[in-house]
């Protein structure tokens, strides 16, 4: 399994400002994820991020607004530009570990954002 | 794409019911099936999986079984507790998505003593 660790845990931020969530991971692992949770909703995809490339980004998200840094295989940033309260959520970061098809996710205890 | 279509919430139980959270989902591939659990205040938190057709994932008294021909992976207990009161996501993961895990919308249980 993989332990991973994300910071700042929580956070309250003025509209207009932006903030970097940090994630470590404590093997080296090819794949990262960065999720949205919104209050009381499922998990939504971010983006991939890859490292030595640009992350992938899923539909409805832009890399102007959730830029995403991957310098090795243990850490990524995410940052949340320009914020409004629609932002207001549980980020997360997420591995994937395993061969083929049998691979499983673990997550940080994510970083709970609130913009007013 | 991938999806997963889980039973809407709230679901309501008595202590020592039976529970039945149904899952369906769609995939172009062959994927590996989750379910996952969010106590109040907690991270999430991997319940039980099973990785190819009639696997039986179990854990914490919870099963599912991978059923390719239903294309269904549906969460049962015999008798709930109170402690099992939480959030419980259903999710898939395969090669075609590049390992990504989508999740379903999420059931949340409340059991009552």
């Amino acid at each position: 399994s993989a332990v991973i660790s994300q910071k700042p845990s929580r956070d309250i931020c003025q509209r207009g400002t932006s903030l970097t969530i940090q994630c470590q991971v404590d093997s080296q692992v090819t794949m990262m994820f960065w999720y949205r949770q919104q209050p009381g909703q499922s998990l939504t995809l971010i983006a991939t991020a890859n490292q030595g490339s640009e992350a992938t980004y899923e539909s409805g998200f832009v890399i102007d607004k959730f830029p995403i840094s991957r310098p090795n295989l243990t850490f990524s940033t995410l940052t949340v530009s320009n914020m409004s309260p629609e932002d207001s959520s549980i980020y997360l970061c997420s591995v994937g570990q395993g061969a083929g098809t049998g691979t499983e996710a673990f997550f940080g205890q994510g970083t709970r954002l609130t913009v007013v | 794409g991938n999806s997963v279509t889980q039973m809407e919430g709230p679901v309501t139980l008595s202590e020592e019911a039976f529970l039945t959270i149904n899952c369906t989902y769609t995939a172009t591939g062959y994927p590996s099936l989750f379910w996952y659990v969010q106590y109040p205040g907690e991270g999430l938190q991997l319940l039980l999986k099973a990785t190819k057709a009639d696997d039986k994932g179990s854990n914490k008294g919870f099963e599912a079984t991978y059923r390719k021909e239903t294309t269904s992976f549906h969460l049962e207990k015999g008798s709930v507790q109170v402690s099992d009161s939480a959030v419980y996501f259903c999710a898939l993961s395969d090669s075609t998505g590049g390992f990504k895990t989508i999740f379903g919308a999420g059931t949340r249980l409340f059991v009552k003593a």
